[in-house]
């Protein structure tokens, strides 16, 4: 089983449309979690850590869920600027997944 | 802050050439740099860790001897494609954390064609 697992979508939704991501590890020792926006043939960018209490920036929400093995990521009021993929990160284990393809169209 | 550096941002050169790439913290010391691979439309592929002072762990399948890693300061890790060849072209990408359990700060990225 792999240590991190996504579904790669894709995901289309309209402009303004809320969608959330899922992301299962199975260690359930780790600690850090991190969510990464990747756009076409560029370097992977930090959105955000995601806490144990949850934790918001603007549009978007981290959330953890210990009992179950995963994060999630919820963007809300989706933007065109948004469409990326998106990629999490658990614990020490760098390896990246194939992440989560997000489309957002007018 | 968490700035990090990489250069050349693009490379074009022969087959047989070696190509060196560097990694900079800017802002803070890394003490853990990684770099990866990534061919179009395929995930980020984990090359090695290196951490500052020691050699660099490889991932399987990572030839060491023809991807060298050095990590000799705080603050910079070069990698050296040695004698590329065509499949060699790809993405490759470091990155950077101050310290364990921390997010990783990725460099712009450097695109390798080999001729």
């Amino acid at each position: 089983r792999k240590e991190v697992e996504q579904d790669p979508g894709p995901f289309n939704v309209p402009e303004g449309a809320t969608v959330a991501f899922n992301c299962t590890y199975s260690n359930s020792a780790s600690q850090s979690f991190f969510w990464y926006r990747q756009d076409c043939r560029k370097e992977p960018k930090l959105l955000m850590s995601v806490y144990s209490s949850g934790n918001e920036d603007g549009r978007f929400t981290a959330q953890l869920n210990r009992a179950s093995q995963y994060i999630s990521l919820l963007i809300r009021d989706s933007k065109l600027s948004d469409s990326a993929t998106y990629l999490c990160v658990v614990n020490d284990d760098m390896r990246f997944g194939a992440g989560t393809r997000l489309t957002v169209k007018p | 802050g968490a700035v990090v550096s990489q250069h050349p941002s693009w490379v074009i050169c022969k087959s047989g050439t070696s190509v060196k790439i560097e990694c900079r913290s800017l802002d803070f010391q890394a003490t853990t740099m990684f770099w990866y691979r990534q061919f179009p439309k395929q995930s980020l592929m984990l090359m090695a860790t290196s951490n500052e002072g020691s050699k660099a762990t490889y991932e399987q399948g990572v030839e060491k001897d023809k991807f060298l890693i050095n990590h000799a300061s705080l603050t910079l890790s070069t990698l050296t494609v040695t004698s590329a060849h065509p499949e060699d072209s790809s993405f490759y990408i470091c990155s950077a954390r101050d310290h364990p359990g921390g997010p990783q700060h990725f460099g712009d990225g450097t695109r390798l064609s080999i001729l």
